[in-house]
C-alpha cells in the first residue's frame, strides 16, 4: 500500500527517444508535483499540478510534458531524450496548497532513475 | 530563489550535535525540513511557518528567525540513523508559484 509510487524504477534509454515516467498517489491528495535531482543532488521541482491548474517551472524544457489522467496520477513525458536528462527524477504529492504557496507536506514516490546514452 | 545551506558537508561521532543553517536573501513564506538518505526518497521532517517558530522535540528541532530569512536545524546527540542529506525547501508567492529546495547539506555520522 505504497503512498506515492512511480514506475520505472529504472529506465535506460538512447539519446533522440520519447519516454514516460507514471505516478500514482493513493493519499487522495490535491496537488502533485514533479522534481528533477541532478548528479549534485540538488533537487528542482519541474512541475506542479493542482484542480487541473499546471504551473511550470519556467527553467523546463517543453520537450518535457506533465499529463494527468485523474487526481492520483501525475505522468510525465519526455520528447527527444539528451544525455543532460540523465537524472533521478521524484514525484510528490501534498493534501493541498493554500493561499498559492506550499504550507503541506510533501509525500515523495521512490524516484526514477534515468539514464540517457 | 534557491535557499542557500551552511555547511555543505559535515562528518559527526555518533552523540555529538550539529546546526544546519538555510539562509535566504528575502524573507520566506515557510521553510520545510527534508532528509534524503542514499538512495532514497526525500522525507519531511517539519515546516516552520512563523518568524521566531521553533520546533521539534529534543532530537531533532528547528527555527525560524524573527525576519524569516533564517532557519537551522539541530541535531543533538547524533545517531548513526541521521545520515544523510539535509534539505530546507521554501514557497514563493505571486505568479508562477514554485517550491524551492536549498544546496543540501551532507551528514555523516560515524561510530
Amino acid at each position: 500500500d505504497t503512498a506515492v509510487s512511480q514506475t520505472p524504477k529504472y529506465l535506460v534509454t538512447q539519446m533522440g527517444n520519447d519516454k514516460s515516467i507514471k505516478c500514482e498517489q493513493n493519499l487522495g491528495h490535491d496537488t502533485m508535483y514533479w522534481y528533477k535531482q541532478d548528479s549534485k543532488k540538488f533537487l528542482k521541482i519541474m512541475f506542479s499540478y493542482n484542480n487541473k491548474e499546471l504551473i511550470i517551472n519556467e527553467t523546463v524544457p517543453n520537450r518535457f510534458s506533465p499529463k494527468s489522467p485523474d487526481k492520483a496520477h501525475l505522468n510525465l513525458h519526455i520528447n527527444s531524450l539528451e544525455l543532460g536528462d540523465s537524472a533521478v527524477y521524484f514525484c510528490a504529492s501534498s493534501p493541498r496548497r493554500s493561499s498559492g504557496v506550499l504550507q503541506e507536506t510533501q509525500y515523495f514516490g521512490p524516484g526514477t532513475r534515468l539514464l540517457v546514452l | 530563489q534557491q535557499p542557500v545551506q551552511s555547511p555543505q558537508a559535515v562528518i559527526l561521532r555518533e552523540g555529538e550535535d550539529a546546526v544546519i543553517n538555510c539562509s535566504s536573501s528575502k524573507a520566506l513564506y515557510s521553510v520545510h525540513w527534508y532528509r534524503q538518505k542514499h538512495g532514497e526518497a526525500p522525507v519531511f521532517l517539519m515546516i516552520l511557518l512563523k518568524g521566531g517558530e521553533q520546533k521539534g522535540h529534543e532530537k531533532i528541532s528547528a527555527s525560524f528567525n524573527e525576519k524569516k530569512q533564517q532557519s537551522s536545524l539541530y541535531l543533538t546527540a547524533s545517531q548513526l540513523s541521521y545520515s544523510g542529506t539535509y534539505f530546507c525547501g521554501t514557497s514563493k508567492t505571486g505568479p508562477g508559484n514554485q517550491f524551492y529546495f536549498g544546496t543540501g547539506t551532507s551528514l555523516t555520522v560515524i561510530p
